[in-house]
């Protein structure tokens, strides 16, 4: 199965843009590449996904390198909210069986 | 509409006992996959039913069951609990095609005494 490597963790200052990092150097061309978080004491939640274009939703931007090999989640302005475990999957087309990694622990400073 | 529903939410057991988890997935939703999430391993995924049928399964024991119900319920059984089953159990339920979000419920924490 392809994996992913993230680090992790990363701080930022609130209201600041946040890039976090995730590398995928197996992935295979049928693999979405989907990004959940984690806030303290709930289940993972999701962010955004995508297969091969950079997607936008009122949450984060993804934007995904031209050999898919690594992408980026980008919140735009981080808040105090945007602190959680940030995980990057990779999952097969039609196919619900996410791993899910160590993720990367985000914490925003105000 | 309602979320994702675990049932009951926090739970204490003995070693070799066995217990039943619950999970009612959001309504038109036919699939529910199943993680166990602990400090040490995070959060591992454990089996989805999609229409009553196990679809996928993680590599847990056989003593780690599931089934799937026609309304889409889902229950997850551990046989004889160990203390390393102690962990929150959390169901996602979604669609179950063309890679549609999981949404999550709070999960059942399960203590192993």
């Amino acid at each position: 199965d392809a994996k992913t490597t993230q680090p992790n963790s990363m701080e930022s200052n609130e209201e600041e843009p946040v890039h976090l990092p995730c590398n995928h150097s197996t992935i295979s061309g049928t693999d979405y590449i989907h990004w959940y978080r984690q806030l303290p004491s709930q289940g993972p939640e999701y962010v955004i996904h995508g297969l091969t274009s950079n997607v936008n939703n009122r949450m984060a931007s993804l934007a995904i390198a031209e050999d898919r090999k690594s992408s980026t989640l980008i919140l735009h302005r981080a808040t105090l909210r945007d602190a959680a475990v940030y995980y990057c999957i990779l999952s097969k087309y039609n196919n619900n069986d996410m791993r899910f990694g160590a993720g990367t622990r985000l914490t925003v400073k105000p | 509409k309602a979320g994702v529903t675990q049932t009951p939410r926090y739970l204490i057991k003995t070693r070799g006992q066995q217990v039943t988890l619950s999970c009612s997935p959001i309504s038109g939703h036919r699939s529910v996959s199943w993680y166990q999430q602990t400090p040490g391993q995070g959060l591992q995924f454990l089996f989805e039913y999609f229409s009553e049928t196990q679809r996928n399964k993680g590599n847990f024991p056989g003593r780690f069951s599931g089934r799937q119900f026609s309304n889409s319920r889902s229950e997850m059984n551990v046989s004889t609990l160990e203390l390393g089953d102690s962990a929150l159990y959390l169901c996602a339920s979604s669609r179950g095609t063309d890679n549609e979000k999981l949404f999550f419920g709070s999960g059942t924490q399960l203590s192993v005494l």
